[in-house]
């Protein structure tokens, strides 16, 4: 099966920055993504990485590193609207069939 | 941008009857139309693939007889939980993805949650 991890919680302070780390070991790779997802609502899309780097999209920022199975998700001058789960997910074939992690809930608080 | 509707939102049944969800493309043609189920605090867990106009392929451990998914058009999916069990009781959750979409990009329905008393 496919190995997906992350931690379970963080909680930051609003206007600070925390990052969520991913790490996976899959048959394969084609691609790497982050949602966020508040509770009772579908996933949002974030960022999508597969090549290494780090891919920059205002508050939020994404980084791979395919030789270390390895992926971050950098959220600054973090928000209350902030609160939620977030999940790492990779596409390991070649049929777009996307293989989640648990999810990290963050908190954020004033 | 792509948009991809559920119906119901929540919805309530016996033990022993039958729902059906439906997940529908607003606004593009979806060849591939995934479900996913969600534990309460815990993440996406894939069911099944459904490719328009040929049988869904199950994920291992998916009753296919018990979640029968049918995906007659472009544009709408549907899933329906026979003989219900509270132990079905989850958020169910489904995306899309069309023919003119990106390798990756893939469109979250907004779930469905299904309690069986």
């Amino acid at each position: 099966g496919q190995n997906i991890d992350q931690p379970t919680e963080m909680t930051a302070t609003e206007g600070a920055i925390v990052q969520i780390n991913c790490t996976y070991q899959t048959s394969g790779f084609n691609g790497l993504f982050w949602y966020q997802q508040h509770a009772g609502e579908a996933p949002t899309f974030l960022s999508y990485n597969v090549l290494d780097g780090l891919e920059e999209k205002g508050r939020f920022s994404s980084f791979l590193s395919r030789s270390k199975g390895y992926s971050y998700l950098l959220l600054k001058e973090l928000q209350m609207k902030d609160s939620a789960s977030y999940l790492c997910a990779v596409i390991p074939g070649d049929d777009y069939k996307l293989s989640f992690g648990a999810g990290t809930t963050v908190t954020v608080r004033a | 941008g792509a948009v991809v509707s559920q119906h119901p939102s929540w919805v309530i049944c016996k033990s022993g009857t039958s729902v059906k969800i439906e997940c529908r493309s607003l606004d593009f043609q979806a060849t591939t139309m995934f479900w996913y189920r969600q534990f309460p605090k815990q993440s996406l867990m894939l069911m099944a693939t459904s490719n328009e106009g040929s049988k869904a392929t199950y994920e291992q451990g998916v009753e296919k007889d018990k979640f029968l998914i049918n995906h007659a058009s472009l544009t709408l999916s549907t899933l329906t939980v026979t003989s219900a069990h509270p132990e079905d009781s989850s958020f169910y959750i489904c995306s899309a993805r069309g023919l003119a979409e990106a390798a990756y990009e893939q469109y979250f329905g907004p779930g469905t949650r299904l309690t069986v008393t």
